[in-house]
């Protein structure tokens, strides 16, 4: 039962364009959700997280957006550069459980 | 250095050998835990540990084995590998209190 689910295995984006990753969750339980970066051969890095008292966050290109009623959040990304060629991870967890329940990840790829 | 270090990186063994990956950070984070990154699934937890001596499982736990006698190390244990196994593995730790992990670099595992 995946209880975090990114649909997209795969997402292509021009240089300079937004890019927009989706995540959705099942578990009404999660109350806090991040998201990871990961390029080959590295360990996934942190990025953007959103408690679920708020509906976005933003950190310079990054936003991540919250929709609690659709189970849903994304992650915004403007403008795109070709160092955002990287796969991405949706995650989540809740409160006091420091456990982490992620999806299966989007490959963004950044075209030139 | 400081950080998370796994090691080793690249690992080859065979079927029903027993194979151990180390796992070591210098911050003293509480929690410590293992994933495995596998093609349509993500990351997937294995064991998780909240402090030194204690350990519990994670969603994909059969066939591994953990330990943790010091806060800085958690090593995983394959106790007699399976083809099944060959993964990526990454280790990761946390503070807690709801702050995100930070992941090692991953051990690539390869059983035949």
């Amino acid at each position: 039962d995946q209880q975090v689910k990114q649909n997209s295995p795969s997402l292509s984006v021009q240089e300079g364009r937004i890019s927009i990753l989706n995540c959705d969750y099942t578990n009404s339980m999660f109350d806090y959700f991040l998201w990871y970066k990961k390029y080959p051969a590295e360990g996934p890095t942190f990025l953007i997280s959103i408690s679920s008292i708020k509906d976005k966050n933003e950190d310079g290109r990054f936003t991540v957006f919250l929709n609690k009623s659709a189970k849903h959040l994304s992650l915004h990304i403007v403008p795109s550069q070709p160092g955002d060629s990287a796969v991405y991870f949706c995650a989540a967890t809740d409160f006091g459980n420091e456990k982490l329940t992620f999806g299966t990840g989007t490959r963004l790829t950044i075209i030139p | 250095d400081a950080g998370i270090t796994q090691s080793p990186r690249y690992k080859i063994t065979e079927t029903g050998r027993q194979v151990t990956l180390m796992c070591h950070q210098t911050w003293s984070h509480s929690y410590m835990f293992w994933y495995r990154q596998d093609l349509g699934h993500g990351l997937r937890l294995i064991y998780y540990s909240a402090a030194a001596d204690i350990t519990d499982k994670g969603e994909v736990s059969d066939g591994y084995v953990v330990s943790r006698s010091k806060t800085e190390n958690f090593p995983l244990t394959l106790e007699s590998a399976t083809r099944s196994q060959t993964s990526v593995y990454f280790c990761a730790s946390s503070p807690g209190g709801g702050t995100e992990a930070f992941f090692g670099q991953g051990t690539r595992l390869t059983v035949v």
